[in-house]
């Protein structure tokens, strides 16, 4: 079946790095693009970043634009993400999902289980 | 970018409908999908498009819209569709997604 499983979250101190994982099985992985979303503890759900299939389209909200990269590898069927400049405002839930487009019908899924950071001296 | 607006909770009665709806401008253009998540676990899809509801999702779930406005609707609902419901779309820039502030349903 379809399966997304999120690795590398952890405790990161402000300022420090941190790279995501996200692996991917049970579809051909090449020919969907992706995305990054995050949910800080008892809050709502974040869009963070977007790839395109094959890496050459990437998107972020401003939030994060700068200090995060989102990038895939298709042979090992694995997206990442890495933070940089970590702030405490970005401790949450990271989640990857699979995107679904057609035409103006946009949806993720499905999602991982996500992984959670913690930025926190 | 543009926002999309949820009520932050709604209650319904066992076996009676409930409308959760969520509000932005950018629904003018692209269809809303929603996003059952219970505590401790991912989000699920459970409507996109027009009205499309995933293998497994119960058909009591269905999705329609108006305007700028897009509803998720749950004829009869059951103890297990208590649950937070969040909204999505991509905003007017289509570079973007945005999701709603989330609704905490109470059965």
């Amino acid at each position: 079946q379809v399966q997304l499983v999120e690795s590398g979250g952890g405790v990161v101190q402000p300022g420090r790095s941190l790279r995501l994982s996200c692996a991917a099985s049970g579809f051909t992985f090449s020919t969907y693009a992706l995305h990054w979303v995050r949910q800080a503890p008892g809050k709502g759900l974040e869009w963070v970043a977007f790839i395109s299939y094959d890496g050459g389209g990437q998107y972020y909200p401003d939030s994060v634009k700068g200090r995060f990269t989102i990038s895939r590898d298709n042979s090992r069927n694995t997206l990442y993400l890495q933070m940089n400049s970590l702030r405490a405002e970005d401790t949450a839930v990271y989640y990857c999902a699979r995107d679904y487009t057609l035409g103006s019908d946009n949806s993720f899924d499905p999602w991982g289980q996500g992984t959670l950071v913690t930025v926190s001296s | 970018s543009s926002e999309l607006t949820q009520d932050p909770a709604v209650s319904v009665a066992l076996g009676q409908t409930v409308r959760i709806t969520c509000q932005g401008d950018s629904l003018i253009n692209y269809y809303a999908s929603w996003y059952q998540q219970k505590p401790g676990q991912a989000p699920v899809l459970v409507i996109s498009g027009k009205n499309n509801r995933p293998s497994g999702i119960p058909d009591r779930f269905s999705g329609s819209s108006s305007g700028n406005t897009a509803s998720l609707t749950i004829t009869g609902a059951q103890a297990e569709d208590e649950a937070d419901y969040y909204c999505n779309s991509r905003d007017s820039s289509g570079t973007h997604w945005v999701f709603g502030g989330g609704t905490k349903l109470t059965v």
